[in-house]
């Protein structure tokens, strides 16, 4: 049950695009589409960006988009903007949950 | 107002134990699957526990042994027992529900801060 790796922080400009990537392994990540994002600005409560790899809960923007390759999970955000600038987890289930380790997005 | 309450957290010294309690309002609680996930200062999250609405329970070997966690649909009440509670136990809990057709946390408490110090 080790923590999901991600990079610790990513940058990009106004309008650009970032991915953050997601590698567990075969028993979490590459072996199931239980993957979900969340995003947590400082001090508030993680709110979920996408849910089972690649899918979208009501309300949040479709410059938010999920992918998955073998054990590697990804999120890219699309048009940045300076709300997107936060901290953004991972997360697996597969029998049981496992976080990433967070990635920092800076909106330069 | 669909919402989660948490209580119980504050400063408890190591071996020590504590019970968090959420409050649950605004939706069906008996028909969700419920979570506490926590989060050190400055760290990143961590799954602590899992109950399902048949009562079955889970947990990660970090806490295993030491917390239970419960329910009460009765009062939309959840609850994790932490004992023999460690400095590294030291973190914000939140309390999270399951979405009910997905293996994802739809709906965050605003969490209740654990210290474990001497």
């Amino acid at each position: 049950q080790s923590a999901l790796t991600q990079p610790r922080s990513v940058s990009g400009s106004p309008g650009q695009s970032v991915t953050i990537s997601c590698t567990g392994t075969s028993s979490d990540v590459g072996g199931y589409n239980y993957v979900s994002w969340y995003q947590q600005h400082p001090g508030k409560v993680p709110k979920v960006m996408i849910y089972d790899v690649n899918k979208r809960p009501a309300g949040v923007p479709d410059r938010f988009s999920g992918s998955k390759s073998g054990n590697t999970a990804s999120l890219t955000i699309s048009g940045l903007q300076a709300d997107d600038e936060a901290d953004y987890y991972c997360c697996s289930y597969a029998g049981s949950y496992v976080f990433g380790t967070g990635t920092k997005v800076t909106v330069l | 107002e669909v919402q989660l309450v948490e209580s119980g957290g504050g400063l408890i010294q190591p071996g020590g134990s504590l019970r968090l309690s959420c409050a649950a309002s605004g939706f069906t609680f008996s028909s969700y699957d419920m979570h506490w996930v926590r989060q050190g200062t400055g760290k990143g999250l961590e799954w602590v526990s899992t109950i399902e609405t048949a009562g079955d329970p889970y947990y990660p070997d970090s806490v295993r042994g030491r917390f239970t966690i419960s329910r009460e649909n009765a009062k939309n009440s959840l609850y994790l027992q932490m004992n023999s509670l460690r400095a590294e136990d030291t973190a914000v809990y939140y309390c999270a529900r399951g979405h009910d057709d997905y293996w994802y946390f739809d709906l965050w408490g605003r969490g209740t801060l654990v210290t474990v110090s001497s």
